[in-house]
């Protein structure tokens, strides 16, 4: 089975800190998303990758930047973390050749931000 | 902006009833996916029907997708209470390279015993 996993379950932060979320996936998958959920909204997708250093903007990149230096992995960096940045963080992957653009989530990270 | 809106946003029926819930998107699509989320956890894919299909089945699921409204329904016969949790359906964009899949803000279906 694939396995998406994200760093942490919880994390609390103060405001002004820059924050790392990491996302590993052990099945070669070529794209990652980054996806923020708050009540009401659903997911919103901030940034994904479809190879090695390659990056897009999703619909609510603003406050954030992402890394991808290695394809398992894929880092969501908030540079100075702000309440409004309180959520949960969920990471997914997935390959147009291996799973037809099913995307495998992780666990979510709930980020509280004080 | 939401690429996918669901309909309706909260739904609740009796054990054993069909369960119906509706998708609409804006764009044009490879394919349309819908996840399930029980409370606080991740999302688990549950079919996913691409953009030459009009129904597919499986199991107590059943899924059509109509591209000329740009729409989809997802029906679950013969409900259970462990159905209960939040649904999504999600679209799946390229542009190049990039596939970028947009989910929208979810149904949350409770099953009552």
């Amino acid at each position: 089975d694939v396995k998406v996993t994200q760093s942490s379950r919880y994390l609390v932060k103060r405001t002004g800190e820059k924050v790392f979320l990491e996302c590993v996936q052990d099945m070669d998958h070529e794209n990652m998303f980054w996806y923020r959920q708050d009540p009401g909204l659903g997911l919103r997708l901030i940034y994904f990758s479809y190879d090695v250093k390659m990056k897009e903007k999703g619909d609510i990149p603003e406050g954030y930047s992402v890394s991808r230096e290695k394809k398992e992995r894929f880092s969501l960096i908030l540079e100075s973390a702000s309440t409004n940045q309180t959520s949960m963080y969920l990471c997914a992957s997935s390959s147009p050749r291996r799973t037809g653009g099913r995307a495998f989530f992780g666990q979510g990270t709930r980020l509280t931000v004080v | 902006s939401q690429q996918g809106e669901e309909d309706p946003q909260a739904l609740s029926i009796q054990e054993g009833e069909n369960a119906t819930m509706n998708c609409s998107y804006k764009t044009s699509i490879n394919n349309l996916q819908w996840y399930r989320q029980n409370s606080g956890r991740g999302l688990v894919h549950l079919i996913l029907i691409r953009s030459n299909e009009r129904e597919k089945h499986s199991g107590r699921l059943r899924v059509t997708l109509d591209t000329s409204k740009k729409s989809s329904s997802l029906l679950i016969t013969a409900s259970r209470a462990a159905d209960t949790a939040s649904y999504f359906c999600a679209t799946l964009i390229s542009s190049g390279s990039a596939r970028q899949l947009t989910f929208g803000s979810g149904t949350q279906l409770t099953v009552l015993p």
